[in-house]
Order: structure tokens, then C-alpha cells, then sequence
């Protein structure tokens, strides 16, 4: 069971480049989120989806795109690398009930110069 | 928006100390979520706190939450260093959104 799986792990950017980070899971769980970790602030939400087909903005969604096509998958794009998204992005799913929480993927390191 | 905010940031405790980490949040919600991070890792969670008056407990920590207060605690006895760590709470709205606080740096020196 391996869980929740973040592609790539670092990356590097220049800026206005665009690129996907993949997440998948595979304990066909309903909600799924994409995060950012920056120094200081905590966790903050960029997108997240409550089923297949189904998306919605979180705190901090400027610049980023999400689809769900399937509930594996819930890639999340950067349209145009800024500075200002250099940060930790984990991905998360949960089952719907709220006796759970969220299972975090491992991580990508984004760095954009 | 739903805010959470955790205190203190920044928590340096000696060994066999006790101490409370504190998390309040803005808007009514009755589920609470524990969760550690260790340098460089991704986020372990600890625990679930579903109602008033909830306490959970594993090993040196225990959770607890009081919602009419808005209010969760995360008491650490007699620290050990493996405890050294970032802890986070998150509160789960309405809409099934988790909304984390900054967190709370702990490093337990000898």
C-alpha cells in the first residue's frame, strides 16, 4: 500500500516556466488537497477536491490549476513559475468520514530562480 | 475565513520537563487534528479529537479540545528528546477543509 505518492520530490524552475507536480493515491479516498509549506506560516490551502470531477480554491489559489479526472489522481499545475512559489508542496487525502485526517504525501521541494 | 493559531511558536524544554502547547481557532468546529513533523519529513498525524471534551493520549502526549473555549491543548510529560519535533493542529470546517496553524517548534535539549 503505498499511499500518498508526490512526483517529483525537488525541482527547480526559472521563472515563467511552467510544470505539473503529480500527486496519486491509492486508498480510493474522496478528499484530496495540495498545501504549501513556507517558514512561519504553517500549511496553507492552494485547491482541493471532495471527488472525481469535483475541485474548488482553498486560501492561496492564484497561479495554480487543478483537475481531478479520477480518484487516484490530483495533479496540480503552475502556470507561470514566480519566486514567490518557491516552497513545500505536500498532497493529502482523506476518506470523507471526520473521524479522519489527512495522510500527507512526502513532499516537493520547489525552488524557482 | 477559519483562523488557527498555535503558541508558542518556539518551545525549548529540558528533559523531564512537562508543558502545554496551545491551539485556539476562530469558528465553531468540533473536529480537531494533531500532527507532527520531524525536519525535512512530511506531516504524522497523532490524533482526532471529534467532540467537547475529548482527550486522547499516546505515550508522554495527550490531546484534548474544548470547543466551547475553541480551544485545544497538547500536553507534553516529562520530555524526552525524541519528542523534538514541529507540531501542528488542524481544524476541519463545514466544508471538510483542514485549516492548520503555524505550528509550534519543540526541541527537548538535555
Amino acid at each position: 500500500n503505498a499511499g500518498v505518492t508526490q512526483t517529483p520530490k525537488f525541482q527547480v524552475l526559472k521563472t515563467g516556466q511552467s510544470m505539473t507536480l503529480q500527486c496519486a493515491q491509492d486508498m480510493n479516498h474522496e478528499y484530496m488537497s495540495w498545501y504549501r509549506q513556507d517558514p512561519g506560516m504553517g500549511l496553507r490551502l492552494i485547491h482541493y477536491s471532495v471527488g472525481a470531477g469535483i475541485t474548488d480554491q482553498g486560501e492561496v489559489p492564484n497561479g495554480y490549476n487543478v483537475s481531478r479526472s479520477t480518484t487516484e489522481d490530483f495533479p496540480l499545475r503552475l502556470l507561470s513559475a514566480a519566486p514567490s512559489q518557491t516552497s513545500v508542496y505536500f498532497c493529502a487525502s482523506s476518506p470523507g468520514g471526520a473521524g479522519y485526517g489527512y495522510t500527507f504525501g512526502s513532499g516537493t521541494r520547489l525552488t524557482v530562480v | 475565513e477559519l483562523k488557527v493559531e498555535q503558541n508558542p511558536l518556539f518551545l525549548s524544554m529540558q528533559e523531564g520537563k512537562n508543558y502545554t502547547i496551545y491551539c485556539n481557532y476562530s469558528t465553531t468546529s468540533d473536529r480537531l487534528y494533531w500532527y507532527r513533523q520531524d525536519p525535512g519529513k512530511s506531516l504524522e498525524s497523532l490524533f482526532v479529537l471529534l467532540s467537547n471534551g475529548a482527550v486522547k493520549q499516546e505515550g508522554r502526549l495527550m490531546a484534548s479540545l474544548d470547543t466551547k473555549a475553541r480551544l485545544s491543548t497538547l500536553h507534553i510529560t516529562a520530555a524526552v528528546h525524541d519528542l523534538s519535533a514541529t507540531y501542528f493542529c488542524a481544524v476541519r470546517n463545514t466544508g471538510n477543509q483542514f485549516y492548520f496553524g503555524t505550528g509550534t517548534s519543540l526541541t527537548v535539549i538535555p
